[in-house]
């Protein structure tokens, strides 16, 4: 089983509906993100947890919230979707310890479609 | 501001040909660098990196990178490609001394090899 799981890995939804992407992690770590990627555009940090009571806005928050219910649980959602939040999302984990130089752990993405 | 360039959206190889992706950072002060290669359908996992230990870094499946200080860069070489290297790699940096959340990905460099 995959150390960072992300559900669900596609879904096709319509303009205003309400979307959650889930991610669990069995790694660990307090550290979990969540990262949007565009083509040409690279990976852009949309929210970031440190912990369960540490909530921090990444580059590209509005339009979305998270929730962290567990150290091992880091959940996104879209309160009313558009169609430009069409993206793959990932979840991703790291460890405390490494600060800066530590590595981050995917998940396998989430790819959303908004029609 | 801390940021990163890829040199090149798309480079083509032939099977057994070196490979050389290119990575430019700006800072004046060395960040942490990293290589991540994402294959298909799947999330990113790190190739190697670098932090501040020795310039030449090796990395998974044959791959190294050096940094370079007086030119800013740090490319991904590979002396021979192989078929199973054709992936989306991307090139990250984090201001030395912040966390995890600050780093910074390229915009990243698909790898195609020709039989």
């Amino acid at each position: 089983d995959a150390d960072v799981t992300q559900t669900p890995r596609n879904r096709i939804t319509k303009t205003g509906k309400r979307i959650m992407l889930e991610c669990s992690q069995t790694k660990g770590h307090d550290r979990m993100y969540w990262y949007r990627q565009d083509p040409g555009l690279g990976l852009r940090l949309i929210y970031y947890s440190f912990d369960v009571k540490d909530i921090n806005k990444g580059e590209i928050s509005d339009g979305y919230s998270v929730s962290r219910q567990a150290q091992a649980k880091f959940s996104l959602s879209l309160e009313s979707a558009i169609p430009n939040q069409t993206a793959l999302y990932f979840c991703a984990t790291s460890d405390l310890r490494q600060g800066g130089a530590g590595e981050l752990f995917f998940g396998e993405g989430s790819r959303l479609t908004v029609l | 501001a801390q940021s990163v360039t890829q040199l090149g959206s798309h480079v083509s190889v032939s099977e057994g040909a070196l490979v050389l992706l290119r990575c430019n950072y700006s800072s004046s002060v060395p960040p942490y660098l990293f290589w991540y290669v994402q294959y298909p359908n799947q999330g990113l996992q790190l190739l190697l990196k670098y932090t501040s230990a020795a310039t030449l870094v090796k990395g998974i499946n044959g791959f190294e990178a050096e940094f370079k200080k007086s030119e800013t860069s740090f490319h991904l070489t590979k002396p021979s490609a192989h078929m199973s290297d054709a992936a989306e790699y991307f090139c990250a940096v984090t201001p030395l001394g912040s966390s995890a959340s600050k780093i910074i990905f390229g915009s990243g460099t698909r790898l195609s090899i020709r039989p």
